[in-house]
């Protein structure tokens, strides 16, 4: 069974740094792997979309990288800003099932 | 349209009651999902709907019963509720081809009492 696993469980910044949070999985063979932002009591906003054959992707301060061989992926965010500050879920798909990362939890300080 | 609707946002039931949670989607997908969330915990599968029938069912206790009318539609039907079942469900939808993304709804925050 799939295992996904997110680091760090939490982080708290100030405002402009750049960061990177981690996101590993179990098994390799996935269809892609979606990155997606979640506020307090909401649902999920898909942020970036890669496919398996995919190294990277990126859209405006955010980038995602995948080592799909390895397990990988990264997401750096860059000049974080106070709006930034959300639970960031890692997931991968195989077939009909998507399996989630239980998130980190970020904080960009003003 | 590129979203997926769940309604009611809110819902607080009584364990004998029924009653159901209602997804939509107009984006011509053909595959929809209901994923349970606890508080600080990640969103967990319950159910899949491929071409409107039943492809994954995760174990879900039968006081949860899924429903697809039609393509645009998935109901989660509820009854005799128990209090642990106070969640955020989360409906999803994704076009055929499997290398597309998810696309979520903002979710029902259930609570029973």
């Amino acid at each position: 069974k799939q295992e996904v696993t997110q680091i760090p469980a939490a982080l708290s910044v100030p405002e402009g740094e750049n960061l990177v949070l981690n996101c590993s999985f179990t098994d390799s063979a996935i269809y892609n792997l979606q990155w997606f932002r979640q506020d307090p009591g909401k649902g999920l906003t898909s942020l970036l979309l890669i496919q398996s054959s995919q190294r990277e992707q990126t859209s405006g301060r955010l980038n995602a990288s995948l080592d799909k061989s390895s397990g990988r992926s990264t997401l750096y965010i860059a000049a974080s800003q106070p709006g930034d500050s959300a639970t960031y879920l890692c997931a991968v798909r195989r077939f009909d099932d998507m399996r989630f990362g239980a998130g980190t939890r970020l904080t960009v300080k003003p | 349209d590129t979203e997926v609707t769940q309604t009611p946002k809110h819902l607080v039931m009584g364990m004998t009651n029924k009653k159901s949670l209602k997804c939509e989607q107009h984006m011509g997908h053909r595959a929809m999902y209901w994923y349970k969330q606890k508080a600080k915990k990640p969103p967990e599968l319950m159910f899949v709907y491929s071409y409107e029938k039943l492809s994954i069912n995760e174990s879900v206790p039968s006081r949860f019963s899924p429903e697809c009318p039609n393509s645009s539609l998935l109901n989660l039907h509820l009854h005799a509720l128990q209090p642990e079942d106070s969640a955020l469900y989360l409906c999803a939808s994704s076009p055929p081809a499997l290398n597309y993304g998810y696309t979520f709804g903002s979710g029902t925050r259930l609570t029973v009492v």
